[in-house]
Formats: structure tokens, sequence, C-alpha cells
């Protein structure tokens, strides 16, 4: 499979514990993005990386939330303290370099804090 | 007023109709428009992308975009029920490179047998 992947595909934790995400793009992508997907809303821009760089945080994206890219390759999104609205599908989502912006999303991580 | 309106329905037709998917947008500089579908519990599937006004055709697919009234729709002729699912549009500026997209709400869609 050659798209991109997220892991774990599924997470249930305690409000306050820390967690962590893990996206890898589609191999020759070396732009990455993080969406946050609520029940019965569209996705929200949380974060993207152009290789290793972060060029642009969301304002939805408060100090809990940090995501890293290291090398340029796969990403993580950690929540540190998680809080019941942290709840959603985290989606992850690659393009290449030149495109017109076709971004190629993952299936998500569903997160669910008790 | 949110950038992106989309009317998330549920919008329910017999199969065989042709279903017609519509957003609105407020922000002048979003000139790249893109659908995607997404089943239950899976992330977004690009479906089409255009950033000129008029149609654009693939297979049954079609989208159509009117900037000056700052509107897009989708349409699905000969719909099945694998076409069941929530149609997102999103856009974006006409910059070429890295860009957030802004989507809308989505649409639920159930196509019945």
């Amino acid at each position: 499979d050659t798209g991109v992947s997220q892991n774990p595909r599924h997470k249930i934790t305690k409000r306050g514990q820390n967690v962590t995400f893990r996206c890898d793009p589609i191999s020759e992508h070396n732009r990455l993005y993080w969406y946050r997907q609520t029940l019965g809303q569209g996705p929200e821009f949380l974060t993207y990386f152009q290789n290793e760089a972060q060029l642009e945080k969301s304002r939805l994206l408060s100090d809990r939330f940090s995501a890293e890219r290291p090398k340029g390759s796969f990403s993580t999104l950690e929540i540190q303290r998680t809080e019941q609205g942290d709840s959603a599908m985290y989606l992850c989502a690659s393009s290449l370099a030149f495109s017109y912006n076709e971004q190629f999303f993952g299936p998500g991580t569903r997160l669910t804090v008790l | 007023q949110k950038e992106v309106e989309q009317d998330p329905g549920p919008l329910s037709v017999p199969e065989g109709a042709i279903v017609s998917l519509n957003c609105t947008y407020s922000n002048s500089a979003f000139q790249y428009f893109m659908w995607y579908r997404q089943y239950s519990r899976k992330g977004p599937e690009l479906l089409m992308y255009t950033y000129s006004s008029g149609n654009k055709e693939d297979g049954r697919f079609t989208a159509q975009v009117d900037k000056s009234s700052k509107y897009i729709s989708l349409f699905i002729r000969d719909s099945q029920p694998s076409d069941s699912a929530t149609y997102l549009c999103a856009m974006s500026p006409l910059i070429q490179g890295a860009q957030k997209l802004v989507f809308g709400q989505g649409t639920r869609l159930t196509i019945n047998p």
C-alpha cells in the first residue's frame, strides 16, 4: 500500500494522559498536513510541514499539542494532558511540492478521551 | 459566518437519480476547489479538483464552479448505492505550493437501492 498511513487507528485514553500519533506520508511527498475532524464537521487545519520544517500552525493547536517531522519523513502529533474536548479524528495528509495542493489523506486516528 | 458553507443534509435519493451537492464560500481568494468523498470512519478520498470556472467531468461526476456567485457544485449521474457517503467540498487560494484546505461541513448522502 503506497498511500498515507496512520497509527494507531484508534486510541482510548483517560483525561490527563499524553498520547502520540504517527503519520507516514506517500514516499515522494514532501509536504505533510495535520487536520482534526469532529463528528458531523469537515476537517479543520492544524499544522503543516515542508520537509522537516513546520511552516504554519493553526490557533486550534494549543500549547498542549506538538508536532514533529524529523528528517522530513514520518510525522508525530503529541497531545499532552488530554481533555475530553480533544476527542476527534486526527487526519494526516500529504502532497507533492509542486502540485496544485492535491492533498491525499490517511485513514485517520480516532481519539476518545474518557 | 464560516468561510465555506455546505448543507449537511442528510440527502436520500433512489438509485439512478442525479444528485446535486453544493457549497458556497465567502473568501474571494479561494481559486482552487476540490471534492472529497468520505465513507464512515475513513479518511477523505479526493474525487475531483478544479481551478477554473465552468464544468469538469470525470465519469459519472461533474464539478461545476461559478466564481462570480462563489458557488460550487458536484453532480453525480446514475447514482449507485456505493456512492452513499459524506461529500466534502474543500478550497484554497490558487498559489502553487502548500496551502491549508478549508472544508465545508460535509453532506451526508444515501442512495437507496
